[in-house]
């Protein structure tokens, strides 16, 4: 099946830093990508989605200027959590979607990465 | 706006035991309905996809129906192991081409030995 990675799988940081994370489609392109945040207990939020070569659509209430997001190519997109507040602290998960005819296009998970901010 | 209900929120079952896990949405406009398992601190591994023109999936021990004009669906997990124990997420794709899954909180199980 497709592959999702995502780097790093774990990151503690200040309060006031940025922090990037990376999101990689190995074995195919990924025309639509996602990015959710998941609370503990709780389930996944999606925070925006953005297709390779355009602006991010984020969702209500998620704010475009902290988290930004870069769809730079099929295969890559990064969010970058900017001046991240310990209220930051959550588990972000990207998805990438092939976007095959008809439809027929599964979402493929990544593993995750947990955000700490002290 | 799409609302995902999972029952139960938590389930602990003894190992052999056959157990149905439920989900309802309401909106019955999907594209199709996913049953994901996450371990904890892990990403989501799907476990079955069901078009909506379809009524069941079936993987192994799993199997799992749709019934969209009723907005329900169960995943039925037989001869239970302690190996499945995790939080089982479903995940509805309204019709909207470039949309994307609306998730319920999830059903924490436990299988014991």
């Amino acid at each position: 099946g497709a592959v999702v990675s995502q780097h790093p799988s774990r990151v503690i940081c200040k309060s006031g830093t940025s922090v990037k994370i990376e999101c990689r489609s190995l074995d195919f392109q990924a025309t639509t990508m996602f990015w959710y945040r998941q609370f503990p207990k709780q389930s996944l939020m999606l925070m925006a989605t953005s297709n390779e070569g355009s602006k991010a659509t984020y969702e209500q209430g998620v704010e475009k200027d902290k988290f930004l997001i870069n769809h730079a190519s099929l295969t890559l997109s990064t969010l970058t959590v900017t001046s991240a507040h310990p209220e930051d602290s959550s588990f972000y998960i990207c998805s990438a979607r092939q976007g095959l005819a008809g439809g027929a296009d599964t979402q493929y998970f990544g593993p995750g990465t947990r955000l700490t901010v002290l | 706006k799409q609302e995902v209900t999972q029952i139960p929120a938590a389930l602990s079952v003894p190992e052999g035991e056959n157990l149905v896990l439920n989900c309802s949405f309401t909106d019955s406009a999907i594209y199709n309905l996913q049953w994901f398992r996450q371990d904890p601190g892990k990403g989501l591994t799907s476990l079955l996809l069901i078009q909506s023109s379809q009524r069941e999936q079936t993987s192994g021990r799993l199997n799992a129906s749709l019934d969209k004009s009723s907005g329900r669906s169960t995943l039925y997990i037989a001869a239970s192991q302690p190996g499945d124990s995790a939080t089982y997420l479903c995940a509805v794709r309204p019709l909207l081409r470039y949309s994307t899954l609306t998730f319920g909180k999830g059903t924490m199980l436990l299988v014991s030995p």
